[in-house]
C-alpha cells in the first residue's frame, strides 16, 4: 500500500533563517506531489505541485520554494524565513489517473 | 479556481445525535469530495461523489450531491465523540489544479 511521510512533525525557527521541509511518497510511481499551506482558522492553500521530476509548479508568489529531486521526493524550503510563514504544512500525493488526494501528517512551523 | 464553502462554520451536537454539514459551490464539477482533519494532523479522504450520483453511503456517513443547486451535504449519523474534527469539501482534480478546500466546518461532538 502507498504510505507518505512528512518531516519534521514541528520546527520553530528564527526569522531570516533557511527552511527544509522533506515529504517521501512509498508504493507508488511517478506520483503528483503537493504542497498546501493552512493558516490557523483558513482553509488549505496550495503552495506547489509537482507531476515529475524536476516540473514544480507555483500557484501563489511566496519567499518558499519547492524541489523535486527524486521520482517520489518533494522538498519545500526557504532561504529567510518570514513570520508570516508559520502555518501548518501538508504535503500530498496523487496518482496521475486519480482523483483522491492523500495527504501526510503534516508539519507545524513557527516562525519566531 | 472552483472552490466549495461549507456552513456551517462550527457545529457543536450531542453524542449519538446525527449532524449535517453542507457545502456550496459555483462552477460546474466532476465530482466533490469530503475530507476529515482531526486537530493538528493531516486530511483524511472520506467519499468522493461523482456529478452523475446523487447520494453515496460510506457506514455511518451519508453524501448527497444536487448539481442543480450546486450543493452537497455530508450527515454523520449516531456520532461519536471520535467524530469530533474539522470538515472540508474539496473540489478539482489532480495535477495542475490539485484540490482546493473551504474553510471547513469544525464539528464537536459533546459526550
Amino acid at each position: 500500500s502507498q504510505t507518505i511521510h512528512q518531516w519534521p512533525a514541528t520546527l520553530v525557527q528564527p526569522v531570516g533563517s533557511p527552511l527544509s521541509l522533506e515529504c517521501t511518497v512509498e508504493g507508488t510511481s511517478n506520483p503528483n506531489l503537493y504542497w498546501y499551506r493552512q493558516a490557523a482558522g483558513r482553509g488549505l492553500q496550495l503552495l506547489f505541485y509537482s507531476v515529475g521530476i524536476g516540473q514544480i509548479s507555483s500557484e501563489v508568489p511566496q519567499n518558499l520554494s519547492a524541489s523535486r529531486p527524486q521520482d517520489r521526493q518533494f522538498i519545500l524550503s526557504s532561504k529567510k524565513l518570514l513570520l508570516s510563514d508559520s502555518g501548518f504544512y501538508l504535503c500530498a500525493w496523487d496518482s496521475v489517473s486519480g482523483n483522491t488526494i492523500y495527504f501526510g501528517e503534516g508539519s507545524w512551523l513557527t516562525v519566531v | 479556481s472552483q472552490q466549495g464553502e461549507e456552513d456551517p462554520q462550527a457545529l457543536s451536537i450531542q453524542e449519538g445525535e446525527n449532524a449535517t454539514m453542507n457545502c456550496s459551490y459555483k462552477t460546474s464539477i466532476n465530482n466533490l469530495q469530503w475530507y476529515r482533519q482531526n486537530s493538528g494532523r493531516g486530511l483524511v479522504h472520506l467519499i468522493l461523489i461523482r456529478s452523475n450520483e446523487r447520494e453515496k453511503h460510506s457506514g455511518r456517513l451519508r453524501v448527497t450531491l444536487d448539481t442543480s443547486k450546486k450543493s452537497s451535504s455530508l450527515l454523520i449519523t449516531a456520532s461519536r465523540a471520535a467524530d469530533t474534527a474539522s470538515y472540508f469539501c474539496a473540489l478539482g482534480g489532480g495535477g495542475a489544479d490539485g484540490l482546493t478546500f473551504g474553510k471547513g466546518t469544525h464539528l464537536i461532538i459533546q459526550p
